[in-house]
């Protein structure tokens, strides 16, 4: 079925180094795919998001990378901060006004 | 502006009873997308409306419905409550239907079935 999953449930990072976030996907067929970040007792908020027809995309500190061979996307988090510290999910967007939400990575920064 | 705005923040209902969600979004946003976070799983796809319609439907069962209002308000009901309904009920919007890019989300019910 379709599904989209995270490869790595935690990751603990030093402030100032890079983060990278995983996430696999199945469906072929969605047009864009978007990572969003949620912080404790709130809602999901949208990071930055990549169409089905790009490699890569940058952001401010952040950048997103998919590999459709592989069926694989990618956040990067360039000098991570405290603030960064949330659950990342992965989303994919099936036409039907409908997201596909991966598992979530938990990052957790030491200062 | 305002964002995406859910009530209440908590609800705490009994098995077999009802709950109502509400929903207001962005001003200007015409879709709205319910979605369920069970303690510990992703984001599971509810419902999908705009312009008053119903648009798409996640594998949830009958008893979870809902409607929009002419001014774009939204409400989501559970019938029957069952102890697993216990979850996070977020809110998004968008400006444009069913493209969910940018969709801002709201902070969500917290809805504890007893």
């Amino acid at each position: 079925g379709e599904s989209v999953g995270l490869h790595l449930p935690t990751l603990s990072v030093q402030e100032g180094d890079n983060s990278i976030i995983n996430c696999a996907y199945s469906n072929s067929a969605s047009d864009y795919f978007i990572w969003y970040k949620q912080e404790s007792g709130k809602g999901p908020q949208f990071i930055i998001d990549i169409r089905s027809n790009m490699d890569k995309r940058q952001g401010q500190r952040v950048t997103v990378l998919l590999n459709k061979t592989v069926k694989h996307l990618s956040l990067q988090i360039a000098a991570t901060q405290p603030g960064d510290s949330a659950v990342y999910f992965c989303a994919e967007n099936d036409r039907g006004g409908k997201l596909i939400f991966g598992q979530g990575t938990e990052l957790s920064v030491k200062p | 502006e305002a964002g995406v705005t859910q009530s209440p923040t908590h609800l705490i209902k009994t098995r077999g009873q009802q709950a109502t969600l509400r929903c207001s979004p962005i001003s200007g946003h015409t879709s709205v997308y319910w979605y369920q976070q069970a303690l510990g799983l992703g984001l599971q796809f509810l419902l999908w409306y705009d312009e008053g319609e119903e648009r798409n439907r996640g594998n949830f069962p009958p008893r979870f419905s809902g409607r929009q209002f002419p001014n774009y308000s939204s409400e989501l009901n559970v019938n029957a409550l069952e102890l697993e309904d216990s979850a996070l009920y977020l809110c998004a919007s968008s400006l444009v239907p069913g493209v969910n890019t940018e969709a801002f989300f709201g902070q969500g019910t917290r809805l504890t079935v007893v």
